[in-house]
């Protein structure tokens, strides 16, 4: 158990919904990542918040957005959901520190019908 | 930009050793990191190589050259719970936000 919990587990929605997906880092970490892994793509990094505050944004399309909360919880919302956004989404978390380990969650798997 | 390469997949046997190469290009080397992943699961942290040598951890072991772009990942003594694939990844700025390489899916056999 890596500490960082995610949920839910399994997720599966229709074409053009909103879902949001949640994630509650290991105790301490101030930073939060967010990864999406589709079978043909591998491990995409797609935004990293640090305390609150946006920090690093990768290939994350205007369709999704995210959040991290006073409680350093944070939320990944995917909007107008396209059959290709079926994939495993990750989150991570790390201490503060750039070349600090990272901990992954277990993922949530999002379907799209 | 960033560029990983690894190869797809291995198969060696249970009890052998196996090295996993990767090569990458980034602009300013912060550092890189393997990490295994089983099927349907989270990756772990395997290793972390910022300076150019062989580090040792139990049975796996992680070698970086800088100046080649290059690192290796080595595992000894393989056991079945090892089939999985490596991830091989560099981190995208002087944070933690990384660009992982497609993986080399490892099965073991008897």
């Amino acid at each position: 158990d890596s500490g960082v919990t995610q949920t839910p587990k399994h997720l599966i929605t229709a074409t053009g919904q909103r879902v949001t997906l949640r994630c509650s880092p290991r105790s301490g970490d101030l930073s939060v990542y967010w990864y999406q892994q589709s079978l043909d793509q591998g491990l995409q990094f797609l935004i990293q918040y640090y305390n609150g505050e946006e920090r690093a944004k990768g290939n994350i399309l205007e369709r999704f957005s995210a959040q991290q909360f006073p409680d350093l919880h944070s939320e990944l919302n995917l909007s107008s959901l396209e059959l290709g956004d079926s994939a495993l989404y990750f989150c991570a978390s790390s201490q503060q520190g750039g070349k600090a380990e990272a901990f992954f969650g277990q993922g949530t798997r999002l379907t799209v019908v | 930009g960033q560029n990983i390469d690894q190869p797809t997949e291995m198969t060696a046997t249970e009890g052998a050793i196996v090295q996993i190469n990767c090569t990458y290009q980034t602009s300013g080397f912060n550092g890189l990191f393997w990490y295994q992943q089983h099927a349907g699961e989270a990756p772990t942290f395997l290793s972390y190589n910022v300076l150019d040598g062989l580090e040792e951890k139990g049975r796996f072991s992680s070698f970086l050259s800088r100046s080649k772009g290059y690192s290796y990942l080595l595992l000894k003594e393989l056991q079945m719970k090892d089939s999985a694939s490596y991830l091989c990844a560099v981190p995208l700025t002087g944070a933690n936000n990384l660009f992982f390489g497609t993986g080399t899916r490892l099965t073991v056999i008897p």
